[in-house]
């Protein structure tokens, strides 16, 4: 069972878009939610994350919003280039000595030129 | 900076034999995280330890165990390799446990045949 739901599974936007991904959590425990930007055979890198005291962090053309109570969370790029295309993954990470990443099933982008 | 540095690269096996995956983290960082990411899968965390010992456990099959050394570097050992074991592997370093950033290395693909 997928703790962390991610969707859509694949999205194409063109060059200059916005790309919007969404991600849900059911566990209460968790209390910090990384995006990472994976390209093909290469590692998951960290894009931008939150923690459910904020409800918006933006970094560049990088946007997390994030509404505690409904359990969701979401990230938006902004003016979409052709080199963002790749796949992106939501996580979450659970409080507590436990630090390991639960990841949405993540998605593919493609920014069209 | 350096980065997270995974050896081998890439790894072809036949079914039933053993593997060992090397991981060195960044410099300084403590805490060693390894996940399996199968093909269009996303990546699910196996195991992780923290200054040399194991710190949690999640889906690794008894077949596999793995270490981290006094150099904090750490083998992932696997046996009786099986067609389904074949993913990519990727290990994760971070500065002491309680940190949520994870610095993914570049992962090694493993084939069995």
């Amino acid at each position: 069972q997928q703790q962390v739901k991610q969707s859509p599974q694949s999205l194409i936007v063109q060059k200059g878009g916005i790309s919007i991904i969404n991600c849900a959590y059911e566990n209460t425990a968790f209390d910090y939610f990384p995006w990472y930007q994976q390209f093909p055979g290469k590692g998951p890198a960290l894009l931008i994350a939150i923690r459910p005291d904020v409800s918006e962090k933006k970094e560049g053309r990088f946007t997390i919003s994030f509404n505690k109570s409904a359990k969701q969370f979401s990230l938006h790029i902004m003016d979409s280039q052709p080199g963002d295309s790749a796949t992106y993954f939501c996580a979450a990470l659970e409080e507590g000595s436990a630090r390991q990443l639960t990841f949405g099933s993540g998605t593919q982008l493609t920014v069209l030129p | 900076a350096a980065g997270v540095i995974q050896s081998p690269r890439h790894l072809i096996k036949e079914k039933r034999e053993t593997a060992t995956l090397k991981c060195y983290p960044i410099p300084r960082h403590d805490t060693v995280y390894w996940y399996q990411q199968g093909p269009g899968q996303d990546p699910q965390f196996l195991i992780s330890f923290y200054e040399k010992m194991q710190s949690d456990k999640g889906s690794i099959p008894d077949r596999f165990s793995a270490q981290q050394f006094s150099d904090y570097h750490s083998e992932l050992n696997m046996s009786s390799l099986e067609l389904g074991d074949s993913a990519l592997y990727f290990c994760a370093s971070s500065l002491g446990r309680s940190q949520e950033t994870q610095y993914f290395g570049p992962g090694t693909r493993l084939l069995v045949l």
